[in-house]
């Protein structure tokens, strides 16, 4: 199938971290992607990991690929209230597999409490 | 930086009525997509476009889809006669090409059937 998973929802406190979690189901895809999506705007591509990473850094954005068990993190540091919003993971089954669209998550609404 | 830019912002339509969604990808990117969100949903692919030609498709884009590349330029989804349950935001992304290139998302075009 094509199912790719998140928790519906995460509410932490500000300066806390958030952890948002999704599952996949194509052990070749390529590319795995977390996008931002505001209320009422559009997709907002925060960061990526390539399949044969297993852990990726960019400022407080951590994400750790654990590729065994399909397994994608996004881990935001000292979470701000600007980080509420919708989040979603989304999969590049990449060119062996014969297609090139994205399979997103279901989303994670993240609720950040001042 | 260059970024995929889709009109109108916001289109309301009368049930039965076509209507015809553009987007104006980044100019040197050569595949094309569509993806649609139904309010509180996840982001579902609808067509891919490489090439002059469709690529791949989803069970979602019957026979009231279309999509056209009239000009070089832009990029547009038509719905013949539009339902109800057209009422969605509608992306439109671009990517250079195979392998490693992301894909870049416009900022939506929301329908309102009534």
């Amino acid at each position: 199938g094509e199912d790719v998973e998140q928790s519906l929802f995460l509410s932490v406190r500000e300066g806390d971290s958030s952890v948002i979690n999704c599952t996949y189901t194509d052990s070749s895809s390529t590319y795995l992607y977390w996008y931002k999506q505001e209320p009422g705007a559009g997709l907002q591509l925060l960061t990526y990991i390539f399949s044969n990473m297993d852990m990726k850094q960019d400022q407080r954005l951590t994400v750790l690929l654990n590729k065994k068990d399909k397994h994608l993190s996004l881990r935001i540091a000292d979470t701000q209230t600007g980080d509420s919003a919708i989040y979603f993971c989304a999969e590049d089954p990449g060119v062996l597999s014969g297609t090139y669209k994205y399979i997103f998550g279901t989303g994670t609404r993240l609720k950040v409490l001042a | 930086e260059p970024e995929v830019t889709q009109t109108p912002s916001h289109q309301v339509t009368q049930m039965g009525q076509e209507v015809i969604l553009r987007c104006v990808p980044i100019s040197n990117h050569l595949y094309f997509y569509w993806y649609r969100q139904i309010l509180g949903q996840k982001v579902e692919f609808l067509v891919s476009f490489y090439n002059n030609e469709i690529s791949e498709k989803s069970e979602i884009f019957d026979d009231q889809f279309s999509v056209e590349r009239p000009d070089g330029s832009n990029f547009t989804l038509k719905i013949r006669s539009t339902k109800l349950e057209d009422s969605a935001m509608y992306f439109c992304a671009s990517r250079p090409g195979q392998g490693n290139s992301e894909a870049f998302f416009g900022q939506g075009t929301r329908l309102t059937v009534v």
